[in-house]
């Protein structure tokens, strides 16, 4: 099945820099791939998604960017503030037809006021 | 964007009593929704699927006599909780798909909903 890893699994970043979380996966079939914001207590919420016949995505200041040939995939968030700190799951899908998100383990971002 | 209740959002129980966990996608038809349990600090592990009017397919290691899935229609499915102990205590949570024109579905999730069992 498909296997996706998340780095780093902790990020703390000053408001108002940069963060960036990459995902690889390891089934080249796979075509989806979506990223959810959890706050705590709360369910996830998407945030962005990037379908396998795009290469970047963007939205205010989310990003994402998709590298089919190294199989990797990276959330870019600029202008990074307080309300941004939340644990951030990305996830593909293995198949066209085959609805099961498999998802990365998951980082924590702290953005320091 | 789409939206999906769940409810109630936080249940207590004793332990040996089944508890019910309703899932409702408000503003679309789910062609498909899953079931996720959620261990502090992990990420989510999938439980189940399930169609509308169909058995749920559930995923290795999960009991389906455990936990029931039952989805009445296109906009609800419910998770039953049976014979409840300790070790089910978890936050659980839902997800609907909404069907995508001509391309993967996009997968919503609820609120969740945290179980305690005493």
């Amino acid at each position: 099945g498909e296997n996706v890893e998340q780095h780093p699994s902790t990020l703390s970043v000053q408001e108002g820099d940069s963060a960036v979380i990459k995902c690889t996966y390891s089934d080249s079939a796979s075509n989806y791939f979506p990223w959810y914001k959890q706050e705590l207590g709360k369910g996830p919420q998407l945030i962005i998604d990037i379908r396998s016949n795009v290469g970047e995505k963007k939205d205010q200041r989310i990003a994402v960017t998709l590298n089919k040939t190294a199989k990797h995939f990276s959330l870019h968030i600029t202008e990074t503030q307080p309300e941004d700190s939340a644990v951030y799951f990305c996830a593909a899908i293995p198949r066209r037809n085959d609805y099961k998100l498999s998802f990365g383990a998951g980082t924590t971002v702290t953005v320091r006021a | 964007g789409a939206v999906v209740s769940q409810h109630p959002s936080r249940v207590i129980c004793k332990s040996g009593t089944s508890v019910k966990i309703e899932c409702r996608s408000l503003d679309f038809q789910a062609t498909t929704m899953f079931w996720y349990r959620q261990f502090p600090k992990q990420s989510l592990m999938l439980m189940a699927t399930s169609n509308e009017g169909s058995k749920a397919t559930y995923e290795q290691g999960v009991e389906k006599d455990k936990f029931l899935i039952n989805h009445a229609s296109l906009t609800l499915s419910t998770l039953t909780v049976t014979s409840a102990h300790p070790e089910d205590s978890s936050f659980y949570i839902c997800s609907a798909n909404l069907p995508g024109q001509g391309s993967t579905d996009t997968q919503y999730f609820g609120p969740g909903t945290r179980l305690t069992v005493l």
